[in-house]
């Protein structure tokens, strides 16, 4: 399995633009995840879904940030209209529901906004 | 509501010293308990977990031990090598369909 892939690698956006990460989770994985991480807050969970349904968004910042997960294979998380201050690593992870707490992570996007 | 305290770094070691890096969490029912790697440039990876008091995860020579006792799972190394140097996070699980992350602890290892 290639794993959690994550795209692209690296975003940079002007203030103001629309950017949209996006997420393959692992074959056969119920359960996928978008982690935020920044030298400040350090990891912090955005938003989790199970089986395509959002569970938890408690932790998206606020109403510019979106996310959805049409389909077993795919989800994105959308910033509209994005700010410097959300420039950050963004990570999805997947796991199967019942694994746990055994979480794949992918490698990230790290998202400049200037 | 329930939280994971680790130990702050960075922890700066020589390559062969012995590692520990604390970590204690919330006693909210019997949380399976878990240790992760980040290595430069990358996510997450498991390194360890621990399902039940008393028992012990290891791998790559890492070892942590579940301390119910004492709400704690301290991750050990008994020679670290250059290698080794990332950032390290505790996280407890709940059953509640999400982990908790720590705060992370960097480890720098030296030759």
């Amino acid at each position: 399995d290639a794993g959690v892939i994550q795209s692209p690698r690296h975003e940079v956006t002007e203030m103001g633009q629309e950017v949209t990460l996006r997420c393959k989770p692992i074959s056969g994985h119920n359960s996928l995840f978008w982690y935020r991480q920044t030298m400040m807050r350090g990891l912090e969970l955005l938003i989790y879904f199970n089986n395509n349904v959002p569970i938890d968004d408690s932790g998206m910042p606020e109403d510019r940030f979106s996310a959805k997960m049409p389909n077993a294979s795919f989800s994105t998380l959308k910033i509209q209209p994005s700010e410097p201050r959300d420039s950050a690593v963004y990570f999805c992870a997947s796991s199967p529901q019942d694994r746990g707490g055994g979480y794949t992570f992918g490698s990230g996007t790290r998202l400049t906004v200037v | 509501g329930n939280s994971v305290t680790q130990m702050e770094g960075p922890v700066t070691l020589s390559e062969e010293a012995f590692l520990t890096i604390n970590c204690t969490y919330t006693a909210t029912g019997y949380p399976s308990l878990f240790w992760y790697v980040q290595y430069p440039g990358e996510g997450l990876q498991l390194l360890l977990k621990a399902t039940k008091a008393d028992d012990k995860g290891s791998n790559k020579g890492f070892e942590a031990t579940y301390r119910k006792e004492t709400t704690s799972f301290h991750l050990e190394k008994g020679s670290v090598q250059v290698s080794d140097s990332a950032v390290y996070f505790c996280a407890p699980y709940y059953n509640t369909d999400k982990l908790i992350f720590g705060t992370g602890t960097r480890l720098q290892v030296f030759p």
